[in-house]
């Protein structure tokens, strides 16, 4: 079964600053990868999808991914933290493993914390 | 507006009783998946369905049960038996594989149990 593995449950960076949030999926190559982010008492929001059709990824607000299947990471960045980023992200895979079936796993999550 | 719509938002439960969670969607989707979400453990499934009258268990179905009936709908219920269900309720449905597998979410539902 697929699986993905968030490093850093917590990241501080200061408003205007690189934001990097890291996801490494299990060895063998996914078909889809996603990063949604989740603000307090929400639902999920989709911010972008691996499709395998381009290994760099651009997302909304913003963000954006890149696979890199040597390193098996699909680390999420955005060049200038804004106050509004402050949220919790997830890095999911999907999961083909189960014969006629689709299921998406998550991480455990990295909640973003932006300082001013 | 598409989309998924869970109610209640905030549900209370009383120690030995049964509650249903509320799942709707009018997205046409075949997939539908229940997930809880605790504070470090990120999303764990609880159930997900393929397809209408068919159901599998996720990673942690001990103590809630699922049915669906009809297509847009997927009611998830808390039994008795489920021992810490404190906590907030996530579901979700996706599109097919070959059209990307994107998962769409809806607002969630807090339950405490007092």
């Amino acid at each position: 079964a697929q699986s993905v593995t968030q490093l850093g449950s917590h990241v501080s960076v200061s408003e205007g600053a690189l934001v990097l949030l890291r996801c490494n999926y299990s060895s063998s190559v996914p078909p889809y990868l996603f990063w949604y982010v989740q603000y307090p008492n929400q639902g999920l929001q989709l911010l972008l999808k691996y499709t395998s059709a381009a290994t760099l990824v651009k997302g909304i607000n913003g963000f954006e991914a890149e696979f890199k299947k040597s390193e098996t990471s699909f680390h999420l960045t955005k060049p200038s933290a804004h106050m509004s980023d402050a949220a919790e992200y997830f890095c999911a895979v999907s999961d083909l493993t189960y014969f006629g079936n689709e299921k998406l796993t998550f991480g455990t999550g990295t909640r973003l914390t932006i300082i001013p | 507006d598409g989309g998924i719509t869970q109610s209640p938002k905030y549900l209370f439960r009383k120690e030995g009783q049964n509650v249903t969670l509320s799942c709707e969607q009018n997205l046409n989707h075949d997939a539908m998946y229940w997930y809880r979400q605790d504070p470090g453990q990120g999303l764990r499934l609880i159930y997900y369905s393929q397809i209408v009258n068919d159901f599998q268990k996720g990673d942690i179905a001990e103590g809630y049960s699922v049915s669906r009936e009809k297509k847009e709908s997927f009611p998830l219920t808390v039994t008795s038996a489920q021992k810490n269900p404190t906590a907030f309720y996530l579901c979700a449905s996706s599109i097919p594989p070959s059209e990307g597998a994107e998962a769409f979410f809806g607002q969630g539902t807090r339950l405490t149990v007092v």
